[in-house]
């Protein structure tokens, strides 16, 4: 029973709309984590929650908003999708020791 | 600045041979080190991490990963790799405010 669900899995959007991918874990940790991967590039961390109500903005936050209503809910936000965000974004929660615990992925690409 | 860095994009064993997968890092501070697998069209899930002690760390799956302060390493290594492990591996490190840095990843080809 995966603890780490996001959706929608797949994503089709138009250059200038905005789109919003969720994410939602059962395991009851503080952190959740926004990356995404690309080839060639590894894993890029876009933003992070420490908990409810908490947004960081990590390494390459710029054209993503993020917001954490709960400790269970953690959303990535693209005002004005372009292009370049074609890409897939990976979820994740940390607990204690820090171990990530990863959803399997949103695939957004933006034409 | 914080960097990881794996040489090899891609690597290619056949079954049953040993692996070492290569990861350097860069870290002013202590360095907490993890490696994660990606299998195909999934999340990475973790292998094993380092923290402090011994510098030999055992994780799932028989895989091994030895931290060298001196050599600014953390290689993954098997014994005996199978078919099954034939994935994308993730050298990763934790830096400031508990967010954690993936090096790009090497891709392990297992033939048969």
């Amino acid at each position: 029973e995966a603890a780490v669900t996001q959706s929608p899995r797949n994503k089709v959007a138009v250059t200038g709309g905005k789109v919003t991918l969720s994410c939602n874990q059962t395991n009851n940790h503080n952190n959740m984590y926004w990356y995404r991967q690309d080839t060639g590039h590894g894993l890029r961390l876009i933003h992070y929650s420490y908990g409810a109500g908490s947004t960081e903005k990590g390494d390459i936050p710029d054209g993503y908003k993020a917001s954490r209503p709960s400790q269970e809910n953690f959303s990535l936000i693209l005002e004005l999708a372009t292009p370049s965000q074609t890409s897939v974004y990976f979820c994740a929660s940390g607990d204690a020791g820090n171990t990530l615990y990863f959803g399997e992925g949103s695939r957004l690409i933006v034409v | 600045a914080q960097s990881v860095t794996q040489p090899d994009a891609r690597v290619t064993v056949s079954e049953g041979a040993s692996l070492q997968l290569r990861c350097k890092y860069s870290y002013s501070a202590t360095p907490y080190l993890f490696w994660y697998v990606q299998y195909p069209r999934q999340g990475l899930q973790l292998l094993l991490k380092y923290y402090s002690g011994d510098p030999v760390v055992q994780g799932v799956n028989s895989f091994e990963a030895e931290f060298s302060k001196s050599n600014s390493s953390f290689h993954l290594q098997k014994a005996s790799v199978h078919w099954s492990d034939s994935a994308v591996y993730f050298c990763a490190l934790i830096y400031s405010n508990n967010r954690i840095f993936f090096g790009d990843g090497t891709q392990l080809v297992v033939k048969p």
